[in-house]
Parts: C-alpha cells; structure tokens; sequence
C-alpha cells in the first residue's frame, strides 16, 4: 500500500487566497484525521471523520476552515481566506477501527501564507 | 477526558546515554497506548504500541516502553542512544470506550549530541 497520501506536499499562497489541502487515506480505513502542526502550538487536532461522516471538528480553529469527505478514498481541508497565521504543516492520518489499530500519518502538507 | 501528558519537553543527551522520557495519562478503564516518533523534517511514525499482555512493550530501534497501570505511566526508554535518535516523541492514548480518536501529549524533542 502507498500510506496516506497528501497534496501538495508544499503551498504558498498569498493572504486571501484560498487554500485546498487533499488527502487519500490507506484503502480500507475508516477513520481520518487532519492535525496541524506549528513551533508554538505542537501539534493539533482539527477534525476527525469516521465512515466519512465528521465526528468531532472542535479543533477546527474558525469559519474559515472547513473538511469534506465525500467518499472513503478522498478528504480535503479547505481555508478560505487565508491568513499567515494559518502557517503549518497540515497532517492527514487514517486508520482502521479502535483499539490497538495503529494511525498512519501522511508525509503532510507545509503550508505558507504570505 | 482523556489527557495525556509528557513531563520532558526539550532533553538533550550525548550519545550512549540512556533515555527515559515520561508519558502519564489520565483515563481510569483499559487503555491502548503509543509512542510514535517524528523525525527532522518527517511524519510521524509509529515506535510502539502497548494494548495487552507483557507491560513491557519492544519497538524498533532498540525502543522500548513500560506500561504500569498502577502509575498511569508508559514511559519509552533506551540503553545507548544514537545521534540519529535526535527526533520529537510523541506519546498517545486511546481508551477502550474510545471514538477512535488518539490523544497526543504535547511532545518531548530529543537532541543527541555526537
């Protein structure tokens, strides 16, 4: 299997613009997640899908986030606008059932808002 | 809720010195427990994980955790460290009445000096 594959793997944008983070989970898993990593707030939660369906997005930091999941094999993290603030790397991870089951983590997204 | 928590942030260590960095958790049922390492400039990746049987878990790269239930406690250790070691550690719980979310601690960098 490929592992969790992200795109792009980098991303600079100017303020404003919109941003569109693409991920593809390991076939078979049901779970998603999308963390975001930064130097001053380690790393963060945003959203977690399971079947598809969103389970929790309190980590989400504010409207101009948002996560879609429209079949098992895709998932997407939009910000729009984008602010430099929202400067990270962006993680996918997916994983199967609960328990002992290990999460795989994508290689991730560095994201840069000018 | 559960939390974890990961008491050394930053330990810097020359080479063949032991480690031991510390993980407690705070969920009182059965939990599944994680180390996962991410190097310079990498994703995360899994080390180890603990979900029955011996509490004293083996990973790769000469890894290995304890897990004593009567403490909370999951720490990772190593004999000699290498300066290929250097690296953030993550620990991670999943509990068994869980939402298949993993609760990350906030991290502990390992700088190995050679």
């Amino acid at each position: 299997d490929a592992g969790v594959i992200q795109s792009p793997r980098h991303e600079v944008t100017e303020m404003g613009q919109e941003v569109t983070l693409r991920c593809k989970p390991i076939s078979g898993h049901d779970y998603l997640f999308w963390y975001r990593q930064t130097m001053m707030r380690g790393l963060e939660l945003l959203i977690y899908f399971n079947n598809n369906v969103p389970i929790d997005d309190s980590g989400m930091p504010e409207d101009r986030f948002s996560a879609k999941m429209p079949n098992a094999s895709f998932s997407t993290l939009k910000i729009q606008p984008s602010e430099p603030r929202d400067s990270a790397v962006y993680f996918c991870a997916s994983r199967f059932g609960t328990g002992p089951n290990t999460q795989y983590f994508g290689p991730g997204t560095r994201l840069t808002v000018l | 809720a559960q939390s974890v928590s990961q008491h050394n942030h930053h330990v810097i260590l020359s080479e063949a010195a032991s480690l031991e960095l510390g993980c407690n958790y705070s969920y009182g049922g059965t939990v599944n427990l994680f180390w996962y390492v991410q190097y310079p400039g990498q994703h995360l990746q899994l080390l180890l994980k603990y979900f029955s049987g011996d509490p004293l878990v083996k990973g790769i790269k000469g890894f290995e955790a304890e897990f004593i239930k009567s403490k909370f406690s999951f720490n990772l250790r190593k004999p000699s460290v290498q300066w290929s070691d250097t690296a953030e550690y993550f620990c991670a719980v999943n509990g068994a009445s869980n939402t298949g979310k993993l609760n990350f601690g906030q991290g502990t960098t390992l700088q190995v000096k050679p």
